[in-house]
């Protein structure tokens, strides 16, 4: 297992256009996070998956924002008509369920908006 | 609400020094406490955790970190710095007795290790 693996590992987009980032969790996780960082910041809670299921989404996921885990394996993140506020790391991590074990985070995809 | 401090935006450290990176946490219940390290456009990697037990908790790369209940702190520490620690570290509580363990982390220390 290779770990939690995301792409693109960098994006530069317009202002107004959609995009989409990928995570691959580990494969014996049924956990899903997304957090977002911003410079000098700590990593902001987005949304989290159960398998397929996403139970809970921040207020700070706007109507913009939609994600999916379809059949509980990869996940996306959409991001339409993108904003210079959302210029950021979008961190994506896996974990089993429970307190005991914490998170594996991939290496994050950063994108910015111009 | 959880919320986490962690003080000092930047601590500074020569190598073979003590290195203590402070961490207070504020949560209406008994929180699950983890502190993470973060390598220049990196993901965050999981130090140690305490969840119940020990208070004392030994992590990776010689890092350990104590829960004091009565003054609501999680500080980390390493005996001796090594250039290779200079990253940035996070702290971060999780809710206990909740179901969705998200994290609310801290703003993050940078440390720095000096020849």
């Amino acid at each position: 297992d290779t770990g939690v693996s995301q792409n693109p590992r960098h994006k530069i987009t317009k202002r107004g256009q959609n995009v989409t980032f990928r995570c691959d969790p580990i494969s014996e996780h049924n956990r899903l996070y997304w957090y977002r960082q911003t410079l000098g910041q700590g990593p902001e809670f987005l949304t989290y998956f159960q398998n397929e299921a996403q139970l809970e989404k921040s207020r700070l996921l706007s109507d913009r924002f939609s994600a999916e885990r379809p059949k509980g394996s990869f996940s996306t993140l959409e991001i339409q008509r993108t904003e210079q506020g959302d210029s950021a790391m979008y961190l994506c991590a896996s974990s089993f369920w429970g307190p005991n074990y914490g998170y594996t985070f991939g290496s994050g995809t950063r994108l910015t908006v111009v | 609400a959880q919320s986490v401090t962690q003080l000092g935006s930047h601590v500074s450290v020569s190598e073979g020094a003590l290195v203590l990176l402070r961490c207070n946490y504020s949560s209406s219940v008994p929180p699950y406490l983890f502190w993470y390290v973060q390598y220049p456009n990196q993901g965050l990697q999981l130090l140690l955790k305490y969840t119940t037990g020990a208070t004392l908790v030994k992590g990776i790369n010689g890092f350990e970190a104590e829960f004091k209940k009565s003054e609501t702190s999680f500080h980390l520490t390493k005996p001796s710095a090594h250039m290779s620690d200079a990253a940035e570290y996070f702290c971060a509580v999780s809710e206990a007795g909740g179901s969705n363990y998200k994290l609310t982390f801290g703003k993050g220390t940078l440390l720095t290790v000096n020849p």
